[in-house]
């Protein structure tokens, strides 16, 4: 079974906190991607990646970073945390190519708490 | 800018009816629509994948359709179940390379009393 796997279920920060989230995917994907989901609001994009370094803004980029060293591995960083971010994360992966290939596949999600 | 919208943002049915959710979006110009169902305090779970050229697809008792020229979308539920208690997503795509352009609506949250 294909899996994309979130570390941490829930964390709690302090405002200026640096923070780490990370995404791991055993599917061979090359997109992964970020998403923030809060009440009312949807799935809004932060960052997504093609490839191994590769990285583009998504739609609300502002105070994040990420990182994708390993084609498996794609983390999310909040270099100085702030109340704001206090949301559930979302990472996602697909494959690029043929129509059918393109479904998304989510991690069970992180919770992060920002105090 | 495209923009998704599910009404209503909750709904609540007794086992057993048959329900329709609904999915609108401002620009016809898309490439797929996905539907998708998280359970509380998880991810999302992809239900069905309708392709532009097509109008609908089925799954068990679930039934997806796509109007792309009044811009909407319906997820039919039949006998619906304690288990269908969720909440639903849309999400629509322009560009079949990548998803970067995903746009999703801000769900409705289905609870089915037994």
């Amino acid at each position: 079974d294909v899996k994309v796997t979130q570390s941490s279920r829930y964390l709690v920060k302090r405002t200026g906190e640096k923070v780490f989230l990370e995404c791991v995917q055993d599917m061979d994907h090359e997109n992964m991607f970020w998403y923030r989901q809060d009440p009312g609001l949807g799935l809004r994009l932060i960052y997504f990646s093609y490839d191994v370094k590769m990285k583009e803004k998504g739609d609300i980029p502002e105070g994040y970073s990420v990182s994708r060293e390993k084609k498996e591995r794609f983390s999310l960083i909040l270099e100085s945390a702030s109340t704001n971010q206090t949301s559930m994360y979302l990472c996602a992966s697909c494959q690029v190519g043929l129509a059918g290939a393109n479904v998304l596949t989510f991690g069970a999600g992180s919770r992060l708490t920002v105090l | 800018k495209q923009e998704v919208t599910q009404i209503p943002a909750a709904l609540s049915v007794p086992e057993g009816e048959n329900l329709v959710l609904n999915c609108s979006f401002t620009d016809s110009a898309i490439y797929n629509l996905q539907w998708f169902r998280q359970d509380p305090g998880k991810g999302l779970t992809s239900l069905l994948l309708i392709q532009s050229s097509q109008r609908e697809q089925t799954s068990g008792r679930l039934n997806a359709s796509l109007d792309k020229s009044s811009g909407r979308s319906t997820l039919y539920i039949a006998a619906s179940q304690p288990g269908d208690s969720a909440t639903y997503l849309c999400a629509v795509r322009h560009r079949p390379r990548n998803n970067n352009d995903m746009r999703f609506g801000a769900g409705t949250r289905l609870t089915v009393k037994p």
